[in-house]
């Protein structure tokens, strides 16, 4: 059946340093969507990649969507207090799966 | 506002007791959802609708059920059948249904805990 896998499980990182968590399918998708769920909180969405080799950004944040359309990757450059958080890929093929998430930790 | 609203926040049961979740959403989407999380694992599928009268087990439905009488409400159960319970629970829900959802929108959760 189909499994997302993203690593690192943990990260830490000092202040202004960049962070990448990083996500596999096992399935080819037809989109990917990412989250970030700050601690104690629930999951708010950040984005959606749909075509093969998409790279979107958000400010500090970089979306990206492998050709093959079975991995993606999320990173932050210049990381702040406020990036705190787990942050969770989800990949569509017939169901949608979410990762474990990547939890990001950050030393002022 | 619009959002989903999830009850209690907090729940302490009795091992052997149902307890019921409650979610409700004023967003006028199709779809809801049910996820349970556990440290590390991310988020599992327990239960979906994408349809009033209609809901299809995710991938952990075993001693979980639901109902979808109104579209605003998708109330989860949680029966005396399943094995682990304690878990943190989110409803979630979307504006399309199918391969091609959008975003979910998800409610604050609610973490239960069995004695």
């Amino acid at each position: 059946g189909q499994q997302v896998m993203q690593i690192p499980q943990y990260q830490h990182v000092q202040e202004g340093e960049d962070f990448t968590t990083y996500c596999n399918s096992s399935t080819t998708l037809s989109n990917i969507q990412w989250y970030k769920q700050r601690p104690g909180g629930h999951p708010v969405f950040l984005i959606q990649l749909v075509k093969s080799g998409e790279v979107k950004k958000q400010k500090r944040l970089t979306f990206q969507f492998g050709e093959a359309k079975k991995n993606s990757s999320l990173h932050i450059t210049a990381t702040q207090t406020t990036d705190v958080g787990t942050y969770f890929c989800a990949g569509r093929s017939n169901d949608m799966r979410f990762g474990a998430g990547t939890r990001l930790t950050v030393k002022p | 506002d619009g959002g989903i609203t999830q009850s209690p926040k907090y729940l302490f049961r009795k091992e052997g007791q149902n307890v019921t979740l409650s979610c409700e959403q004023n967003l006028n989407h199709d779809a809801m959802y049910w996820y349970r999380q556990d440290p590390g694992q991310g988020l599992r599928l327990i239960y979906y609708s994408q349809i009033v009268n209609d809901f299809q087990k995710g991938d952990i439905a075993e001693g979980y059920s639901v109902s979808r009488e109104k579209k605003e409400s998708f109330p989860l159960t949680v029966t005396s059948a399943q094995k682990n319970p304690t878990a943190f629970y989110l409803c979630a829900s979307s504006a399309r249904p199918g391969r091609n959802t959008g975003e979910l929108f998800f409610g604050e959760g609610s973490r239960l805990t069995v004695l």
